[in-house]
């Protein structure tokens, strides 16, 4: 089974700054097709997890241009240009290469 | 205009079985994955299994192989888990979500989530 390992696990940011969150994958997510299956969600408290990032890179439907993916293989990182009030919450990667699926352990993104 | 929407909270005690509801409407059924996903309190997502609507196929994961059955009705765009024998480990909030059949672009719509509890 492959294991997903987010860090940090805490992460205080101050709003308005940078916020970077790593995904570590024990296999592989790169498919023969060229594309990485790794996707990222954020649970705001009290809601459920809403897709922001899917394919590695690609971002979800509505989901604001400070939210990016990049990486490849076995490394993944999110990364919030300016951290907004409503970006607070737990976010976390999930691979959707093989069954059975995964998550990382989630990383809570906390006010400083 | 997309919606999933699960059934809702149920308390069970230690042994008894649970059946949460998941029913879907504004795109075709048979399209896109079922998945389930639960959350024990304070935890995090665990993913548990899958179904295939247009065929009826699951896969589980090893954790709940024995005691875990995932359906779904065409008829009533639904999807159904029942989980078996269970346990104060059990309780959680458990949601499904939907993922297109042909295309790898995650899990873009989520239920609202179900609470289970497990007490005696």
């Amino acid at each position: 089974d492959i294991v997903l390992t987010q860090t940090p696990l805490p992460l205080p940011v101050t709003p308005g700054e940078a916020a970077s969150i790593s995904c570590r994958s024990s296999q592989s997510l790169l498919h023969r097709n060229g594309h990485n299956y790794l996707n990222w969600y954020l649970q705001k408290p009290g809601q459920s997890p809403q897709l922001l990032i899917y394919l590695g890179s690609n971002r979800a439907s509505g989901v604001p241009d400070r939210f990016s993916g990049s990486g490849s293989g076995t490394d993944f990182t999110l990364k919030i240009s300016r951290v907004e009030a409503d970006d607070f919450g737990l976010y976390y990667c999930m691979q959707d290469l093989q069954t059975p699926r995964s998550f990382g352990q989630g990383t809570k993104l906390e006010i400083k | 205009q997309v919606h999933v929407v699960q059934s809702g909270a149920e308390v069970k005690k230690p042994g008894a079985s649970v059946r949460v509801s998941c029913e879907a409407s504004g795109y075709r059924f048979t399209d896109y994955y079922i998945h389930w996903v639960r959350q024990a309190p304070g935890q995090g997502l665990e993913w548990m299994g899958v179904i295939n609507p247009s065929d009826g196929a699951t896969t589980y994961s090893q954790e709940f192989q024995d005691r875990l059955t995932v359906t779904s009705d065409t008829a009533t765009q639904a999807s159904y888990m029942f989980l078996h024998s269970l346990t104060s480990a059990d309780t959680a909030i458990y949601f499904c979500a939907r993922e297109p059949l042909l295309y790898a672009y995650g899990l873009d719509f989520w239920g609202q989530g179900t609470l289970v509890t497990v007490s005696s």
